[in-house]
Formats: structure tokens, C-alpha cells, sequence
């Protein structure tokens, strides 16, 4: 039973366009969801993340929305540039450590 | 943020053998998690490590086959046992971050192979 599901595995975006990754959940119970960045032979790093009380959070070049009637969250990249081609995962907790993770949609972003 | 170090990187080892996998911290930390990342899969939560006390398992995974150990608040140690090739993966510890909630750091990862 998948919970968290990134139904693209791969996204091919122009540079300086917007790349647009999406997440869905099936779990009411999640409160906090997060983005996290993964480059080849390095472990995910932190990107961006979102409490359920919220609908959006901004950080840079980047923004979470999180539609909780839909149960669906996507990251938002504006504009894209070649060093954000990596795999993404989102994830999600119901306010405890333990995370629920996608299984990733890799960006490539084309210079 | 937090400094995270793995041993191995990478590893090819034999079925029935065993490996253990070093997680090592710049600071100290309460809780440390370790994964596991099959291929095409996504991170899965194996186990969590607090100091002092016994590992706490996931469903599905089981000590004797996962034992970890928590010898102080900047180091843990992950063993994979008696390997078959269905252990195939990346194992990540990882580390809360004081203070965030639920904000986690992840190390770099051990990339095992088991013929």
C-alpha cells in the first residue's frame, strides 16, 4: 500500500521554465510534508517543506502547495536551471520522526 | 545543519555473509534513523536508533537480521546478516535535526550489493 505516491517517475524541463512535480497521499492523518533533493551517490538533502495548516510555502526559487482536500502537494521550481536536474522525493509524517516516502520523479532540466 | 559520514560507500559482498555500515555525526543527536532504498523503490524506514536504549524496528524488518547499535550520541552502526541478493540496496542513516520539527539530514548512503 503505497501512501505516497510521485505518479511521474521523470520530468524533462527547458531552463528558465517552470518544472512542476507533483505528490499525492492517502493518509488524512499527515500533517507535514516535505521535499528532499537527491544527486547522484549523495544523500537526499532537505529543499522545501509544508505543515497541513498551510497551502503554500515559498523559499527562493521554490514553493510547496498543499491541497488537502485533493490530498495532492506539488513543488513548484521558477525558474529552473541545469544544477536542479536531480531525483526528488516528497514525504510525509503524522507529526511524528517517521516519514513516508515517495518513490521520486527525476528532473532533468535542459540548457 | 549536520555533518554526516557513511562506511562504506559501497560495498559487493557474498550471499550469507554479513556487512556492518558505520553512521557517523559531527554533533551530537538524539535520534538517528537508518533506510533502506531498494532499487526503483522508495526510502523505506528500517529502524530508529536512541542512544541508551534498544533499537526501535519497522514492520517487516527484524533485529536478528538488522541489528544496530547506538554506542554514544554522534555514532551508530547498522549490520546487514546472512545477505541475499534481496538486500540489494542503499541503506541512509539519518539524523533529526534539533529543534525543526521533523526536519531530517541524511548521509551520503552505502550502496551494497550481494551476489
Amino acid at each position: 500500500d503505497q501512501q505516497v505516491k510521485q505518479n511521474s517517475p521523470s520530468l524533462s524541463v527547458q531552463e528558465g521554465r517552470i518544472s512542476i512535480l507533483n505528490c499525492d497521499y492517502t493518509n488524512s492523518m499527515f500533517d507535514y510534508f516535505l521535499w528532499y533533493k537527491k544527486y547522484p551517490a549523495e544523500g537526499p538533502t532537505f529543499l522545501i517543506s509544508i505543515s497541513s495548516i498551510k497551502d503554500k510555502n515559498e523559499d527562493g526559487r521554490f514553493t510547496v502547495f498543499l491541497n488537502k482536500s485533493a490530498k495532492h502537494l506539488s513543488l513548484h521550481i521558477v525558474p529552473s536551471q541545469p544544477g536542479d536536474s536531480a531525483v526528488y522525493f516528497c514525504a510525509a509524517s503524522s507529526g511524528t520522526y517517521k516519514y513516508i516516502f515517495g518513490t521520486g520523479t527525476r528532473l532533468k532540466v535542459l540548457a | 545543519s549536520a555533518v554526516i559520514s557513511q562506511k562504506p560507500s559501497r560495498d559487493i559482498c557474498q550471499r550469507g555473509t554479513s556487512l556492518t555500515i558505520q553512521c557517523q555525526v559531527d554533533s551530537q543527536v538524539t535520534m538517528m534513523f537508518w533506510y533502506r532504498q531498494q532499487p526503483g523503490q522508495s526510502l523505506t524506514l528500517i529502524a530508529t536508533a536512541n542512544q541508551g536504549s534498544e533499537a526501535t524496528y519497522e514492520s517487516g524488518f527484524v533485529i536478528d537480521k538488522f541489528p544496530i547499535s547506538r554506542p554514544n550520541l554522534t555514532f551508530s552502526t547498522l549490520t546487514v546478516s546472512n545477505m541475499s541478493p534481496e538486500d540489494s540496496s542503499i541503506y541512509l542513516c539519518s539524523v533529526e535535526k534539533s529543534g525543526s520539527y521533523n526536519e531530517q539530514f541524511f548521509g551520503p548512503g552505502t550502496r551494497l550489493t550481494v551476489l
